[in-house]
């Protein structure tokens, strides 16, 4: 069971790029990085999934390099309501349950 | 997500009394999973099921049992609750895509407080 390690907080102003990385030294082969963004008193919700070198959508990025034994996510140009806790996950995809967990998250506070 | 429905929202109970959370998804989704979060810390697992006949505990299974009763429902019971279950609970549904991404899609979470 691949154990992650991220930063408790962060503190960000409007209009920066905020970076989280979380290590995984333990990354299994099969293992996929998936980082999920929770808002307080609501469910976890999907940001972006990687297994190697960038993946990019409408929310984030997320950088992985060569050994995978952590990755990055990059929030481009944020704003207040991107105040949240982002948890970073590694588990294999096809059997993710059970098999990952969610740790404590990264709280990200974004400043006027 | 609206998809994935939890009642009650709110729940006040007395130690000793037994208490059923429940969940329901019209996502279609095979896999289903209870999750429980205790103050300023992430999700812990308590129980998931692969689908009706498949289920599985979690990291914190004691003194919480399930009921898989049909593909789009899922329960959580606490055979007696004690004041330490005080909690969110959230209940989460996933799939396949088919791209293999297996992402959780997560219910709006039910308070539970246990007096």
């Amino acid at each position: 069971l691949a154990k992650t390690t991220q930063p408790i907080s962060m503190d960000s102003y409007e209009g920066q790029e905020v970076n989280i990385t979380c290590s995984h030294n333990n990354i299994a082969t099969n293992d996929y990085i998936t980082w999920y963004q929770q808002f307080p008193s609501q469910g976890p919700r999907f940001i972006i999934q990687g297994y190697k070198t960038k993946v990019t959508n409408e929310v984030a990025s997320l950088f992985i390099p060569a050994d995978r034994k952590s990755s990055t996510l990059s929030l481009p140009r944020v704003s207040l309501s991107d105040t949240a806790v982002y948890y970073c996950l590694v588990g294999e995809r096809r059997t993710n349950a059970g098999k990952s967990t969610f740790g404590d998250g990264t709280t990200l506070t974004v400043k006027p | 997500d609206a998809d994935v429905t939890q009642t009650p929202r709110n729940r006040i109970t007395k130690t000793g009394k037994r208490i059923m959370l429940e969940c329901s998804q019209t996502k279609g989704h095979d896999r289903m999973y209870w999750y429980r979060q205790d103050p300023g810390l992430g999700l812990q697992l308590i129980y998931y099921s692969f689908d009706v006949k498949d289920i599985n505990k979690g990291e914190i299974s004691d003194g919480y049992s399930v009921s898989r009763q049909a593909q789009a429902k899922f329960s959580l019971s606490l055979e007696s609750a004690i004041p330490n279950q005080t909690a969110l609970y959230f209940c989460a549904t996933s799939d396949l895509s088919g791209t293999g991404e297996n992402i959780q899609y997560f219910g709006a979470g039910t308070r539970l407080s246990v007096l």
